[in-house]
């Protein structure tokens, strides 16, 4: 079955760097975009970027431009979103998710995603 | 960027009773909508896509529809089980996907 395993909780100070990580299994990992989503407490997801794990073009949310990087590994079938410059407003569960549809551009459609990520941050 | 708003923002129902919550977008989205339901501590799940597209395994008893700017999400019979959050999503605006701020569904 389709899993998506992300890396464990952190604690940052302000103006960080945090880099998670989502692997995948269960399916062909190129086939298929993985976006990246965050959702901060009490308030709806918001979307941050995809990446397409078979090219590494990227594409993400304009107010993340200049502070975020996707990337991916696909030999060991992981994807990563590195954020910079971190504020306290960056506090959020951040989740990797799998697009539906394999299909040359992505749905936009969040077919599985990932447990999520806590990233807290703190001084 | 295309503002989903949903409502109610919460709402209370017995067991049995039809559930229905609505999204209303800010510019025509076509039927380029899914619906995701999150329960505490867990990641969303996607219930329905374009609009009324019932993804598979799940219940019959969960519904959408609607084209445009106005849809609905409908529980035809709520169940335990469907104490979560639901939010809506339009992708007719890629690349900037985004979700209604939620509704919260709460049993009586």
């Amino acid at each position: 079955q389709v899993q998506l395993v992300q890396s464990g909780a952190e604690v940052k100070k302000p103006g960080a760097s945090v880099k998670v990580s989502c692997k995948a299994s269960g399916y062909t990992f190129i086939d298929q975009y993985i976006h990246w989503v965050r959702q901060a407490p009490g308030q709806g997801p918001e979307w941050i970027g995809w990446i397409n794990p078979n090219s590494g073009v990227t594409n993400s949310a304009q107010k993340f431009q200049g502070r975020v990087t996707l990337s991916r590994d696909t030999f060991i079938r992981t994807a990563y979103m590195e954020l910079t410059g971190l504020k306290s407003d960056d506090t959020a569960i951040y989740y990797c998710a799998r697009d539906l549809l394999s299909t040359v551009v992505p749905s936009g459609i969040f077919g599985h995603w990932g447990q999520g990520t806590l990233i807290t941050i703190s001084s | 960027d295309i503002e989903m708003t949903q409502s109610p923002s919460s709402l209370s129902a017995f067991v049995g009773d039809r559930v229905t919550i609505t999204c209303q977008a800010s510019h025509g989205i076509r039927n380029s909508l899914s619906w995701y339901q999150q329960t505490p501590g867990k990641a969303p799940k996607l219930l329905i896509s374009d609009a009324s597209n019932l993804e598979n395994g799940v219940p019959s008893r969960f519904s959408g529809s609607g084209s445009g700017t106005d849809f609905s999400f409908t529980i035809s019979s709520l169940q335990p089980e469907d104490i979560a959050t639901y939010y809506c999503q339009q992708y007719y605006d890629l690349p900037h996907p985004t979700f209604g701020g939620g509704t919260k569904v709460e049993i009586k």
